[in-house]
């Protein structure tokens, strides 16, 4: 089962505009990571923000992390047509069943337009 | 500095026969994980190495094995293929014991026909 959600599912902006998406995880964690996913291709680390974080900035990216909800959210701001890849959010749970996991939510499809 | 590299980057096997997919993580990093991406699955966690040994495994069957080298290095072993074994197997690498940041490869896409 997945333990990350984003929302939304698909994402079409035109260059220049900002993307906000949303992930929502089910229990507690030590920190969540974003990855970048191009064309099915290998996972790109974007930022990693731990659970006693609650914003996180790295370029134009700006992570924030709300633990008393359980969710997080990627913003990309003055977006590229680079940007164009699917975005995942992933989740260390720990605890012993979950040592060396990462769960992983089903993506978030960002096409970004000239 | 290299990333994680994965090789092959393409593997098309038949049913039944095994696979071998190979991981060299980031120098410096102890611990290797294997995942596999198949298509509407998603990302689902298959193996965890540290120090050489196996530490966690998601839920997958036991013809999914592997095993880490003294250089950290790492194999997957995917035994009796069966056609929905085909996906894309993802190798990461991290310092340490469990998850800080994980760097991934570009994957090797297994076909099975």
């Amino acid at each position: 089962s997945q333990q990350g959600e984003e929302d939304p599912q698909a994402l079409s902006i035109q260059e220049g505009e900002n993307a906000t998406m949303n992930c929502s995880y089910k229990t507690s964690i030590n920190n969540l990571q974003w990855y970048r996913q191009n064309s099915g291709r290998g996972l790109v680390h974007l930022i990693l923000i731990r659970s006693n974080e609650r914003e996180k900035h790295s370029g134009r990216l700006r992570v924030t992390l709300d633990t008393s909800k359980k969710s997080s959210s990627l913003l990309i701001t003055a977006s590229r047509a680079a940007d164009t890849a699917s975005y995942f959010c992933a989740t260390d749970a720990g605890g012993k069943d979950s040592w060396g996991k990462l769960q992983f939510g089903a993506g978030t499809q960002v096409v970004v337009t000239p | 500095e290299a990333g994680v590299t994965q090789s092959p980057t393409h593997l098309i096997k038949t049913r039944g026969q095994q696979a071998t997919l190979r991981c060299s993580p980031i120098s410096g990093h102890t611990s290797v994980y294997w995942y596999q991406q198949a298509l509407g699955l998603g990302l689902q966690f298959l193996l965890w190495y540290d120090e050489g040994e196996e530490r966690n495994r998601g839920n997958f069957p036991p013809r999914f094995s592997g095993r880490q080298f003294p250089n950290y290095s790492s194999e997957l072993n995917v035994n009796a293929l069966e056609l929905e074994d085909s996906a894309l197997y993802l190798c990461a690498s991290s310092l340490g014991q469990g998850v800080t940041e994980a760097f991934f490869g570009q994957g090797t896409r297994l076909t099975v026909v």
